[in-house]
């Protein structure tokens, strides 16, 4: 079954503490992407990778990091998570080289920083 | 960061009705997305839009490209409980944009 994983669902964690999400896809997709989702604010990307060893900013950047070592694998890290970055993280994957934006979305982890 | 404006912000709705969505922005889009949002769920893609004046439908849905590049819109005729969830535009930046950039969604209730 094609579908993007996503590890944890849930997570609570204190102010500072570093913390890897990881994103996983099998459909051989080039493009991945993180999102974070906040009330009244929609989805806004994080960091995309257009392939293997590419990752550039996305409109919210500022806090976190990534990296694409595996063309399924797409981590989003935290080296120092705040209580701003409480919030509903989605990953999400396509393929370009087919011509093809769609993004299929992962099924998302709720993170707490207190 | 430049965020698309999506209208109206919710709609309640008599089951069977139509119903209408738009999304706009200040720059040029070459593709429009439209996604359905389940509560804990992910967003799952309805419709993709890849050229300006295109008009695509899956089922009840139907959305189209606007022709300035600017905007898009999604119906849904005869609305039924199910339709019940949130609806967000997604737009890409062209012609080598490689950002997503989202609407802020549209709440829709269907009451029966």
């Amino acid at each position: 079954e094609a579908q993007v994983t996503q590890n944890p669902r849930y997570l609570i964690t204190v102010t500072g503490k570093k913390l890897t999400v990881t994103c996983s896809q099998n459909m051989n997709h080039e493009y991945m992407s993180w999102y974070r989702q906040d009330p009244g604010l929609g989805l806004r990307q994080i960091y995309y990778s257009m392939n293997v060893e590419v990752t550039d900013k996305g409109d919210v950047p500022e806090g976190y990091k990534v990296s694409r070592k595996e063309k399924r694998n797409f981590p989003l890290i935290l080296e120092s998570p705040s209580p701003n970055q409480t919030s509903l993280y989605f990953c999400a994957s396509s393929s370009p080289a087919l011509n093809s934006y769609e993004q299929y979305f992962g099924p998302g982890t709720r993170l707490t920083v207190t | 960061g430049q965020q698309l404006n999506q209208s109206p912000q919710s709609m309640f709705i008599q089951e069977g009705e139509d119903v209408s969505m738009n999304c706009t922005s200040s720059s040029i889009f070459n593709t429009w997305l439209w996604y359905k949002q389940d509560p804990g769920e992910g967003p799952v893609l309805l419709i993709a839009l890849y050229k300006a004046g295109e008009l695509t439908s899956n089922g009840r849905l139907t959305a189209q490209f606007g022709i300035t590049r600017k905007d898009s819109f999604l119906n849904i005729s005869a609305s039924i409980p199910s339709d019940v969830g949130i609806y967000f535009c997604a737009g890409l930046e062209g012609p080598t944009g490689n950002q997503f950039y989202f609407g802020t969604g549209t709440s829709l209730t269907v009451i029966p």
